[in-house]
């Protein structure tokens, strides 16, 4: 299985901050890497595919980047609405994998 | 707007069968693939399996021996029966689409989950 390693595990930031979550992959996966954003009680939220891409509906203020292994999640300006917990996946090969989670935290 | 209802008993006793189905409405389940996840209380997410529309499956390794998911286009749902189940299993089950675009695949729309507790 390819394991996917977030880092950090937790987050403390202020609105306005801008923010990047590094999400590592035990082996190479190209760009078959999601993110997701999960708030309490909800079902995650797809919020960038393919690495990069920028899922219809979903602000601009979130960017991914990276390929290989290592791959970075960037909010660059913290809204109110964004304290969540964020996760990554693979699914390059199966069985398709989770990051352990980011969670984002207002200071 | 896809969306999807995952319906089933949210108790279960330990050795036996959880059974959940999804509904989906507001689009046909007969294309793309449909998958269920689940999240342990304060755990990470984790796959379950999946199944396309012609029926062909594919399941998580770690639980593939005790694991069905099967699908009825008449009615537009698709279902997980997990046997076995013990404490471990006792988690918010999730169904979900998993679709493609531009060659990359992604759980796109998801149901609002259910608890599953297993507890005798």
């Amino acid at each position: 299985d390819i394991q996917m390693t977030q880092s950090p595990s937790s987050l403390s930031a202020s609105v306005g901050d801008r923010v990047t979550i590094t999400c590592r992959a035990s082996q190479s996966i190209s760009s078959y890497l999601n993110w997701y954003q999960q708030k309490p009680e909800k079902a995650p939220k797809l919020l960038i595919y393919a690495a990069s891409s920028l899922q219809s509906g979903v602000p601009s203020r979130f960017s991914g980047s990276g390929s290989g292994t290592d791959f970075t999640l960037t909010i660059s300006s913290l809204q109110p609405e964004d304290f969540a917990t964020y996760y990554c996946q693979q699914t390059y090969s199966s069985p398709i994998t989770f990051g352990q989670g980011t969670r984002l935290e207002i200071k | 707007q896809v969306q999807l209802q995952e319906s089933g008993p949210g108790l279960v006793k330990p050795s036996e069968t959880l059974s959940l189905t999804c509904t989906v409405s507001g689009g046909s389940i007969s294309s793309y693939y449909w998958s269920w996840i689940r999240q342990p209380p304060g755990k990470r997410l984790e796959w379950i399996g999946y199944i396309y529309y012609s029926g062909s499956t594919n399941y998580n390794p770690s639980l593939k021996s005790r694991v069905t998911i099967s699908i009825d286009t008449s009615k537009n749902q698709f279902s997980l029966n997990l046997s076995s189940v013990t404490a471990a299993d006792t988690a918010v089950y999730y169904c979900a689409n998993y679709q493609r675009t531009t060659g990359y695949y992604a759980f796109d729309y998801w149901g609002q989950g259910t608890l599953v507790t297993v507890s005798s």
